[in-house]
């Protein structure tokens, strides 16, 4: 079975641009959750989704979006990007209705921002 | 709001050494407890968990106890070998309403030489 997969791998972007970096979780898994992991920060919580709902959201600016499509594969988008944007960006999949505690990663789009 | 604290290290060790990584936390209700890890280039992956007090996680060599008294879910191995060398992070899934995410600490850098 195929893992988490995350795509770009890289990107590189400059400020003012949006940008937007897509999950496709693991067959069968409907829960996918973003977060963001930084050296200062560490690992942070963005949102989760579970069958096209946000059922939850962290302490991000609105600049900050995410969405699900009805195959589970979800999208986040990043407008008028900051230089403190640039971080590893991390995607989990669960296959939990109401639970996240078994979180599958991808390995993550890593963010420049310059 | 939910919170964990961990060694931030770096931590070196010499192979086959006595390893402990310290992990409070701070929580309302019942959280459920994690150590993640994370090896170079790569996402995040479960290591052990707990999910009420006294409870052992253990897999791989490695353990924790869920010890409520002391909040505490501190991560042992008996002997490391080089291939653990990685970052990892303790976790908390919050009960309740915020049941949908993980509060991860900061990550501890471990290195183990030959």
């Amino acid at each position: 079975k195929a893992g988490v997969t995350q795509t770009p791998r890289y990107l590189i972007k400059t400020r003012g641009q949006q940008v937007t970096l897509s999950c496709s979780p693991i067959s069968g898994h409907r829960s996918v959750s973003w977060y963001q992991q930084t050296p200062g920060q560490g690992l942070q919580f963005l949102f989760e989704y579970f069958s096209e709902t946000q059922r939850n959201k962290g302490n991000f600016p609105g600049r900050f979006s995410g969405r699900q499509f009805s195959n589970s594969r979800s999208e986040m988008n990043v407008s008028t990007l900051e230089l403190g944007d640039s971080a590893l960006y991390l995607c989990a999949s669960s296959p939990e209705a109401a639970t996240n505690e078994k979180l599958f990663f991808g390995s993550g789009t890593q963010l420049s921002v310059l | 709001g939910d919170s964990v604290t961990q060694m931030e290290g770096p931590v070196t060790l010499s192979e086959e050494a006595f390893l402990t990584i310290n992990c409070t936390y701070t929580a309302t209700g019942y959280p459920s407890l994690f150590w993640y890890v994370q090896y170079p280039g790569e996402g995040l992956q479960l290591l052990l968990k707990a999910t009420k007090a006294d409870d052992k996680g253990s897999n791989k060599g490695f353990e924790a106890t869920y010890r409520k008294e002391t909040t505490s879910f501190h991560l042992e191995k008996g002997s490391v070998q080089v291939s653990d060398s990685a970052v990892y992070f303790c976790a908390l899934n919050g009960s309740g309403g915020s049941n949908y995410k993980l509060t991860f600490g900061k990550g501890t850098l471990l290195t183990v030489n030959p």
